[in-house]
């Protein structure tokens, strides 16, 4: 168990539809990573928070949205979804979020959409 | 721009004996170096990590990594494979500046046959 708890495990919904996905980081950790898994992309980067604020973009749709609320939980808001966002959506923490830090980053069990 | 290369999709290995699974690097500057591990419908799981120092790395299940800085590789290593060991192996390096995300490989899968 890496610590890092993510809801819901398995969702299915939608083309049109929004989602949440939420991510409870390791207790201490400041920083949450998303990142999106799919067949044909691999892991693919879509944000970076530390300690509430925004600290990096990838390559997140405008359509996708994220947050890092007081109690550092995160949530990533997928609207207008589309056949093609379905993937296995991964939030990972880390204590520190710097590229100069060393410490480990840990992911979660990964929160499984499709879109129908 | 800091990239990881995994030159193969898959290694095929029986049980018992040694493993490799490849990763080279290109980076500016110092590399930290990661290997996880994901299980079928799992997440990934941390193996192990290079920051500084020794450069033959031991992490979980026995497996081990050897960061040669001259090669830009960072080899992940078993000394006798297992069944269990089968999964998709993703090495990664940690971008410097602001955010320090993980920047990952393609993957390799491990099939281990018994």
């Amino acid at each position: 168990d890496s610590g890092v708890t993510q809801t819901p495990k398995h969702l299915i919904t939608a083309t049109g539809q929004r989602v949440t996905l939420r991510c409870s980081p390791r207790s201490g950790d400041l920083s949450v990573y998303w990142y999106q898994q799919s067949l044909d992309q691999g892991l693919q980067f879509l944000i970076h928070y530390y300690n509430g604020e925004e600290r990096a973009k990838g390559n997140i749709l405008e359509r996708f949205s994220a947050q890092q609320f007081p109690d550092l939980h995160s949530e990533l808001n997928l609207s207008s979804l589309e056949l093609g966002d379905s993937a296995l959506y991964f939030c990972a923490s880390s204590a520190q979020g710097g590229g100069s830090s060393g410490s480990t980053i840990y992911f979660g069990e990964g929160s499984w959409l499709t879109v129908v | 721009a800091q990239s990881v290369a995994q030159p193969e999709d898959q290694v095929n290995v029986a049980e018992g004996n040694p493993l490799t699974v490849k990763c080279t690097y290109s980076v500016s500057g110092n590399p930290y170096l990661f290997w996880y591990v994901q299980y079928p419908n799992r997440g990934l799981q941390f193996l192990l990590k290079y920051i500084t120092g020794d450069n033959l790395v031991k992490g979980s299940y026995g497996f081990e990594a050897e960061f040669n800085k001259s090669q830009t590789s960072f080899h992940l290593k078993k000394p006798s494979a297992l069944v269990s060991d089968s999964a998709l192996y993703f090495c990664a390096v940690r971008e410097s500046g602001n955010t320090g995300k993980l920047i990952f490989g393609q993957g390799t899968t491990l099939q281990v046959k018994p």
